[in-house]
């Protein structure tokens, strides 16, 4: 059974702070790490995308992936409350849907 | 424009019945999903189609039958609901089967069986 698991939180974390979320996921053959943000009531949209070991950044956020230890990470620098979502860890491999986490739910405090 | 677009927004129904939800997205993308998502928001696949074909049915009761009539449609036809089909069914879709594909999710579903 292939998993992807993530602290449900709340994780809670002032205005202008760093938040960090964690994702863990069972599958050794997974290619494809994707962090998705999802208000509520709306479909989830895509953050960013890593498929290489190491860190991959965009504006104020950085994915991190280590492949060897079946992790990948999400920094968001200079927290809005405007993050405040859930953000769902997702994993593919060639030919396959994304496998999701349960997601963690962010709150960013003005 | 939107891109992935689902009809109904909201579904209410009673128990027994049947009921389809359409998607559709004028993307150009030739593969498209539909995710269902329950209660405590975990996003679980249901199925997949490249280009009008079937390449994944996870553990999904036979009730439920997707239906590609072209590239572009996706729809979702449920028989015989069950309260526990309740839920906010995505469609979504993406370039390619590849891995690294963005997947592009439509506004989603929410069916209440009562």
């Amino acid at each position: 059974q292939k998993e992807v698991e993530q602290n449900s939180g709340p994780l809670s974390v002032p205005e202008g702070a760093i938040a960090s979320l964690n994702c863990t996921y069972s599958d050794r053959g997974s290619q494809s790490f994707f962090w998705y943000r999802q208000y509520s009531g709306k479909s989830p949209e895509l953050i960013m995308f890593i498929y290489s070991n190491g860190d991959k950044e965009d504006g104020r956020f950085t994915a991190q992936l280590n492949k060897a230890s079946q992790y990948v990470s999400l920094l968001i620098r200079d927290s809005q409350p405007s993050d405040s979502a859930t953000y769902l860890c997702a994993v593919t491999q060639a030919g396959t849907a994304l496998i999701f986490g349960k997601g963690t739910t962010l709150s960013v405090s003005s | 424009d939107t891109a992935v677009s689902q009809t109904p927004k909201y579904l209410v129904t009673q128990m027994g019945n049947d009921k389809s939800i359409k998607c559709e997205q004028n993307l150009g993308h030739d593969t498209m999903y539909w995710y269902k998502q329950d209660s405590k928001k975990f996003l679980k696949i249901m199925f997949s189609y490249n280009n009008k074909e079937l390449i994944i049915n996870e553990t999904v009761p036979n009730r439920f039958s997707p239906k590609s009539p072209d590239k572009a449609h996706l729809n979702l036809h449920i028989n015989s609901l069950e309260l526990g089909d309740s839920a906010v069914y995505f469609c979504a879709s993406s370039r390619e089967r590849v891995s690294y594909n963005e997947q592009f999710f439509g506004p989603g579903t929410r069916l209440t069986v009562l």
